[in-house]
């Protein structure tokens, strides 16, 4: 059965350094998606992305995320300056389609650890 | 806005016993309802959810969730847990319409012998 993927499955980084966050989602599904949950904390959108572009984002989402989808098959989540305060574990997720009839399926997870 | 409530940070319960994890959300539009599992070191994975139509979903795994509107709620529940059923279960919702997921905090089902 297809699957999202994640690597690395942990990240230890330091404050102000860069991090990028890698998923490979399901090959022909057409919406890709990250949420993070900081440990204790609810599991948080942080944006959507259709089409070669931000379809939603979160307010967490600020200027210091940015996602890519470099080539065919990898969606990247990048933090540029790391503050303590984004260690969480970051879900991918994509989907065929919009909207509630088609299920996000989603990955393992990446857990960021910024000291 | 949507927010989700799971009163329950964890539920320890016996092998065979029933379980039920409650959800309850707030919302000024009409939502979809979702169950999600987590098993360790793995994804989210959907377990059942309502969009519209009969209350009461079944979904997978032996879980069934029953949408009620006056109380706001969606719990979960299945009326005899096996130890694998041990893993963590979040209640989402979403906007119609929309496919952003507002999650709660989760539920940690711990089932032992």
């Amino acid at each position: 059965e297809p699957e999202v993927t994640q690597t690395p499955s942990h990240q230890v980084t330091q404050m102000g350094q860069e991090v990028i966050l890698r998923c490979v989602p399901i090959s022909n599904h057409l919406y890709f998606y990250w949420y993070r949950q900081i440990l204790g904390q609810k599991v948080e959108f942080l944006v959507s992305f259709y089409n070669n572009e931000i379809s939603e984002k979160s307010e967490i989402f600020d200027d210091q995320f940015s996602v890519e989808r470099p080539d065919g098959s990898n969606f990247t989540l990048k933090i540029r300056s790391t503050k303590l305060e984004d260690s969480a574990m970051y879900f991918c997720a994509s989907s065929p389609g919009t909207g509630a009839l088609n299920e996000q399926y989603f990955g393992p997870g990446t857990r960021l650890t910024v000291t | 806005a949507q927010s989700v409530t799971q009163l329950d940070s964890q539920v320890p319960v016996f092998e065979e016993a029933p379980v039920e994890l409650r959800c309850n959300y707030s919302s000024s539009v009409s939502v979809y309802l979702f169950w999600y599992v987590q098993y360790p070191n793995q994804g989210l994975q959907l377990l059942l959810k309502y969009l519209s139509g009969s209350t009461l979903v079944k979904g997978i795994n032996g879980f069934e969730a029953e949408f009620n509107k006056s109380q706001t709620s969606f719990h979960l529940r299945k009326p005899s847990v096996h130890i694998s059923d041990t893993a963590e279960y979040f209640c989402a919702v979403s906007a119609e319409g929309y496919s952003t997921l507002t999650f709660g905090k989760g539920t940690m089902l711990l089932v032992s012998p």
